[in-house]
């Protein structure tokens, strides 16, 4: 079975540029995350989506990140413009969050690692 | 809010040696918990887990319990190899509304094993 899918998996642009991630998550999964991880730091939550509804997108930065799932499967996830301090590494993770015992747990991809000069 | 606290590293350790990463939490209620390996180049993986107070998950020879007392979910290994080396996570899992939230991570703590 085919894991979570990203691309790119690395970026680099100059400030100012718009950049955007691509996630296909595993098939099935209703529910998709994106994280945003620092170096040296632990990935921190951006947006969760289950299906095509943004359910906790507190912590995105709205003056110049976007995201969407349009159709409940794979999502999108934007800068424009991009700022120096927006390099990182972005993580797509999805899970099946029925009852059961795999209940939460997250399936994540391998990043995609934005550097911004 | 909810938050988690491991031990910084990077740990440096020689092969079969025995492994601690102590990991501390700070949530209400009843969290699950997990411990994620990322090898380098790789993505996240999940390591093992716990849903409730006083259960261990294992794998791959880690071990870690589950202490709503002490509020901990300590990463313990009888003996270390070279392809341990990586860094681990410790993160936890809360339940609102009709399901679970996103994870809450701890920094990371780096492991390097010598030969």
């Amino acid at each position: 079975e085919a894991g979570v899918v990203q691309s790119p998996r690395y970026k680099i642009i100059e400030k100012k540029q718009p950049v955007a991630f691509w996630c296909n998550p595993i098939s099935g999964h209703n529910t998709l995350y994106w994280y945003l991880q620092n170096l040296g730091q632990g990935p921190e939550l951006l947006i969760r989506y289950e299906n095509e509804e943004a359910v906790d997108d507190s912590q995105l930065p709205k003056d110049r990140f976007s995201a969407e799932r349009l159709k409940g499967v794979d999502s999108t996830l934007k800068i424009q413009p991009a700022e120096l301090g927006d390099s990182a590494v972005y993580l797509c993770a999805s899970s099946l969050d029925r009852p059961g015992p795999n209940t939460g747990e997250l399936f994540f991809g391998e990043g995609s690692r934005l550097t911004v000069l | 809010g909810d938050s988690v606290t491991q031990m910084e590293g990077p740990v440096t350790l020689s092969e079969e040696a025995f492994l601690t990463i102590n990991c501390t939490y700070t949530a209400t209620g009843y969290p699950s918990l997990f411990w994620y390996v990322q090898y380098p180049g790789e993505g996240l993986q999940l390591l093992l887990k716990a849903t409730k107070a006083d259960d261990k998950g294992s794998n791959k020879g880690f071990e870690a319990t589950y202490r709503k007392e002490t509020t901990s979910f300590h990463l313990e290994k009888g003996s270390v190899q070279v392809s341990d080396s990586a860094v681990y996570f410790c993160a936890l899992l809360q339940y609102s509304g009709g399901g679970a939230d996103g994870l809450t991570f701890g920094k990371g703590t780096h492991l390097i094993i010598q030969p």
